[in-house]
């Protein structure tokens, strides 16, 4: 079982809609989780964190983590055209402090 | 501070030739990891290193690479000999590790798009 699983996608959302970017994790002692972007040719660069259960709201951003079922997911409100990017879900692995990413969600706002 | 820094940012070479690429962390992160980035396999963690010390080298694909960390701002990805399939873009990333509990984020460097023909 692959440590971190997202969809890959393509992801399509209307301007201005909500888009929704889901992740799982293997391991149940993770507590560290990380919600990256990617525009393509570029490096990752970090847009959320959350450590604990339940919602984390930054601007546009709202980043949900629910350990019991090992999901973390990340809500993009008012999609704009430059949200479209790799979305990378990164877990700590509690084993040993690695981070570990998933392969990622390509997304793409529709103006 | 420049963030992380990677060089070369191209590196083309002959299939069977060395190839060194080298990474700056951010000054005062004490973890640093090496990923290899494919359209195929995504974001692969290679090595990573805490305090200097290499704490998990599991991802390494093959005795081919190797790497280092000789003090705490220099680390070197080493591939010998290179092969067509090592053909990714190498990122290079620090953190500050542990904040006594939680992990903080990780820092990327620009990447090292390598392409052996």
């Amino acid at each position: 079982q692959k440590e971190v699983e997202q969809n890959s996608g393509p992801l399509s959302v209307p301007e201005g809609a909500i888009a929704s970017l889901n992740c799982t994790y293997s391991d149940r002692g993770s507590q560290s989780f990380f919600w990256y972007r990617q525009y393509s040719g570029k490096s990752p660069e970090l847009i959320m964190f959350i450590y604990s259960n339940g919602d984390k709201e930054d601007g546009r951003f709202t980043a949900q983590l629910n350990k019991a079922s090992q999901y973390v997911s990340l809500l993009i409100r008012d999609s704009q055209p430059s949200d479209s990017a790799t979305y990378l879900c990164a877990a700590e692995m509690n084993r040993d402090d690695k981070i570990i990413f998933g392969k990622g969600t390509r997304l793409h706002i529709l103006p | 501070d420049a963030g992380v820094i990677q060089s070369p940012r191209h590196e083309v070479t002959e299939m069977g030739q060395e190839v060194t690429l080298r990474c700056k962390p951010i000054s005062g992160h004490n973890s640093l990891f090496w990923y290899r980035q494919t359209m195929m396999r995504g974001l692969e963690l290679l090595i990573y290193f805490n305090n200097n010390v290499p704490i998990d080298d599991s991802g390494m694909p093959e005795d081919r690479f190797s790497a280092k960390m000789p003090n705490a701002s220099f680390s070197t990805l080493k591939i010998q000999p290179s092969e067509p399939r090592d053909s990714a873009v190498y990122f290079c990333a620090s953190s500050l590790g542990r904040d006594r509990i939680l992990s903080t984020e990780a820092f990327f460097g620009q990447g090292t798009r390598l392409t052996v023909v």
